[in-house]
């Protein structure tokens, strides 16, 4: 069966310093990859897709990054983080239905 | 672009009485419509989804939603709610046959009342 797997949980960073998230999947090749923000009274905004190894379109103009390194691994990062960078960050991987999302248990960034 | 719309960012509502929790799209194209639930400290899963055909679908757990072309609705209502359906919903939508990119509404918290 698929998994997918976010880590750190929980994540606490001063202003201006760095940002790496990560997720992976198992269980599936080549899957649709996305990352989503939720911010309070934001609801759920979508930041980063991917099709593929490398190919990454961004939703949302604004100082993070995302890569896929590999088919089922795809990172979330930033230089320097915002305090409107704080938020609930979500990797999802599609299934085969349409619209068929497969959430991670989440990463809560808090930017002090 | 696609836009989903839903108005009320909460909804109270005593145990065993309906709900409705409204949904409102945008878009030229034909789309998908989705709702997803958010459980108190867990993921999102999908509750139910239209891609064609009847026009009213069912989730396992007494939810439904009918889309409606004219008025760009998909509405979800439950006759009668229960305490375990505390939750956030969130209405989604994706291009037809294009639907690489899925864009969520802010959501509604549904608080249920004892």
């Amino acid at each position: 069966s698929q998994t997918i797997h976010q880590w750190p949980a929980t994540l606490v960073q001063p202003v201006g310093s760095p940002l790496s998230l990560e997720c992976t999947v198992e269980g599936t090749s080549n899957p649709n990859l996305y990352w989503y923000r939720q911010a309070a009274g934001r609801g759920l905004q979508l930041l980063f897709y991917s099709v593929g190894i490398g190919q990454i379109s961004s939703e949302v103009p604004q100082n993070l990054s995302a890569s896929r390194p590999q088919d089922r691994q795809f990172i979330l990062s930033s230089k320097k983080l915002l305090l409107s960078d704080s938020g609930f960050y979500l990797c999802a991987w599609k299934g085969g239905f349409p619209g068929e999302l497969f959430f991670g248990e989440g990463s809560r960034l808090t930017v002090l | 672009a696609q836009s989903v719309t839903q108005l009320d960012s909460q909804v109270p509502v005593f145990e065993e009485a309906p709900v409705e929790l409204r949904c409102n799209y945008s878009s030229s194209v034909s789309v998908y419509l989705f709702w997803y639930v958010q459980y108190p400290n867990q993921g999102l899963q999908l509750l139910l989804k239209y891609l064609s055909g009847s026009t009213l679908v069912e989730s396992i757990n007494g939810f439904e939603a009918e889309f409606n072309k004219s008025q760009t609705s998909f509405h979800l209502r439950k006759p009668s709610v229960h305490i375990s359906d505390t939750a956030e919903y969130f209405c989604a939508v994706s291009v037809r046959n294009r639907d690489d990119k899925i864009i969520f509404g802010k959501g509604t918290r549904l608080h249920i009342l004892p």
